[in-house]
C-alpha cells in the first residue's frame, strides 16, 4: 500500500518570497509522484510529475520539485510567489493500474 | 485538444434516490477513474477503468457503481443517495497509469 502525508496543511508567504511545500511519501514498489493544484470551485491541473527519470523535476508557473529516495521525499518549490499561486496544492503518489492516492492537501495563502 | 468533460456540473437530489453522472475523456485517453472530494475524507479513489475493464475499486459501498463504453466515456452511478454522498465527484483520464491523469471540473452533487 502507499500513503502520502503532506506536512503542512496551510503556508503563508509574501508575494515575491520562496515557497516550500513539504511532502513525504510511502510506498511498496516504485512510485509515480505529482503534485496537482485546485483553484477554488475548480478542477485539479497537474503541475508536474516523476516517473523514475529525473529526479529534478520542473513544472508548469515555475514550480519545481526534488525526489529524495533516501528521505522519502517530494517537496515543491518556487523561487518567487506570486498572487495567482495561492490555491491548495496536493501531492500524489501513484503505484500500480493507476491508483492515485492523496494528501490531504496544502492550502498555500499569498499575502501581497 | 478538448479536456475532460463531466456532465452535469451541478446536480441535487433527494435521499432515496439514484444518480448518474458522466465523463468524457480526453481523445485517445483509455484509462479513466473516479474520485470523490469531501472536506472530511479529501479527495478518495472510487473506482479505474481501462479498456471497458474496471481495474480498481476504491473502498466504497456497492451502492457506488461505474463502467465504460467501448469510445472510453464512462458513467457512474450512486443509487439509494445519502446526505453523506454530498461531494465534489472528479473524473480523470490518462494515456496511461504513468503519465498523470487530467482531471475534469467535476460534478457537485447536493444531496438534501
Amino acid at each position: 500500500a502507499q500513503s502520502v502525508t503532506q506536512l503542512d496543511s496551510h503556508v503563508s508567504v509574501s508575494e515575491g518570497t520562496p515557497v516550500l511545500l513539504r511532502c513525504n511519501y510511502s510506498s511498496s514498489y516504485s512510485p509515480s509522484l505529482f503534485w496537482y493544484v485546485q483553484h477554488p470551485n475548480k478542477g485539479l491541473q497537474l503541475l508536474l510529475k516523476y516517473t523514475s527519470a529525473a529526479t529534478l523535476v520542473k513544472g508548469i508557473n515555475g514550480f519545481e520539485a526534488e525526489f529524495k529516495k533516501s528521505e522519502t521525499s517530494f517537496h515543491l518549490t518556487k523561487p518567487s510567489a506570486h498572487m495567482s499561486d495561492a490555491a491548495e496544492y496536493f501531492c500524489v503518489v501513484s503505484v500500480l493500474y493507476s491508483t492515485l492516492t492523496f494528501g490531504k492537501g496544502t492550502m498555500l495563502l499569498v499575502s501581497p | 485538444k478538448a479536456g475532460v468533460t463531466q456532465t452535469p456540473r451541478y446536480l441535487i437530489k433527494t435521499r432515496g434516490q439514484q444518480v448518474t453522472l458522466s465523463c468524457s475523456p480526453i481523445s485517445g485517453h483509455r484509462s479513466v477513474s473516479w474520485y470523490q472530494q469531501t472536506p472530511g475524507q479529501g479527495l478518495q479513489f472510487l473506482f479505474e477503468y481501462f479498456s471497458e475493464t474496471q481495474r480498481n475499486k476504491g473502498n466504497f459501498p456497492g451502492r457506488f457503481s461505474g463502467r465504460q463504453f467501448s469510445n472510453s466515456r464512462s458513467e457512474m452511478n450512486v443509487s439509494t443517495l445519502e446526505l453523506g454522498d454530498s461531494a465534489l465527484y472528479l473524473c480523470a483520464s490518462s494515456p496511461t497509469d504513468r503519465e498523470g491523469y487530467t482531471f475534469g471540473s467535476g460534478t457537485r452533487l447536493t444531496v438534501v
